[in-house]
């Protein structure tokens, strides 16, 4: 059984699209997280939900819109998409809390191509 | 914003070699400091989580060291393998953030040559 999923693995599309990315866990976590892999490696956080609630909205654009519609997915959706946007991006899920110590769990990546 | 540092930013031995890596973090409000492992063209998977001054954690030919007073955590292989070619990243988690985020370092990036 799939931890973290994501869908798609791989979107390829023109530049002033708008698409979604999805994220499910079932780890029965009750925070999750988008990242975003730079082009030399380095994981960026993006945002971060608990328990559907938005905690962490780091310096993004206001074209990406994250939406929890439960405590068991996160999706994101971009708008307007640029070259720039291309990237993989990491779902991630963890359950807060002092026994845990925040320990995360990676979905597979979605490799977005802006052309 | 933390500083989360890794040295060397990457590294290649030869295997059979043992090899190890540093983690520089700050030393106050420390919590936890997390390592994981990530291989190409996969997601990242914890190897440990270290919340003592003085841990030591082991698993197989990977072993951690943690000394939070001066703020470094050391990752050591023993007899490297090409399997054990990935990207490292150490995370640390600041006892003051309530939002329970972790700071990423950039990751060292092992490659071991038969």
């Amino acid at each position: 059984d799939t931890a973290v999923s994501q869908t798609p693995k791989y979107l390829v599309t023109q530049m002033g699209n708008d698409k979604s990315i999805k994220c499910e866990q079932n780890l029965g976590h009750d925070t999750m997280y988008w990242y975003k892999q730079d082009s030399k490696k380095f994981l960026k956080i993006m945002f971060s939900y608990n328990n559907k609630e938005l905690i962490i909205n780091e310096t993004v654009p206001n074209r990406f819109s994250p939406k929890s519609p439960d405590k068991a997915h996160l999706n994101l959706h971009i708008n307007s998409l640029e070259l720039g946007d291309s990237a993989v991006y990491f779902c991630a899920s963890s359950r807060r809390g002092s026994s845990s110590y925040n320990e995360q769990f990676f979905g597979p990546g979605t490799r977005l191509t802006v052309l | 914003i933390l500083n989360v540092e890794q040295s060397p930013q990457s590294l290649h031995v030869q295997e059979g070699d043992s090899t190890n890596f540093t983690c520089s973090f700050p030393s106050s409000n420390f919590y936890a400091l997390h390592w994981y492992r990530w291989e190409t063209a996969k997601s990242p998977e914890a190897l440990f989580v270290m919340t003592l001054n003085g841990d030591e954690k082991k698993k197989g030919r990977i072993s951690a060291t943690l000394n939070t007073k001066e703020g470094y955590s050391y990752l050591y292989i023993k007899g490297s393998q090409p399997e054990d070619s990935a990207t490292y990243l150490c995370a640390f988690l600041d006892r003051g953030s309530t939002l329970g985020r972790l700071y990423f370092g950039r990751g060292t990036q092992l490659t071991v040559w038969p």
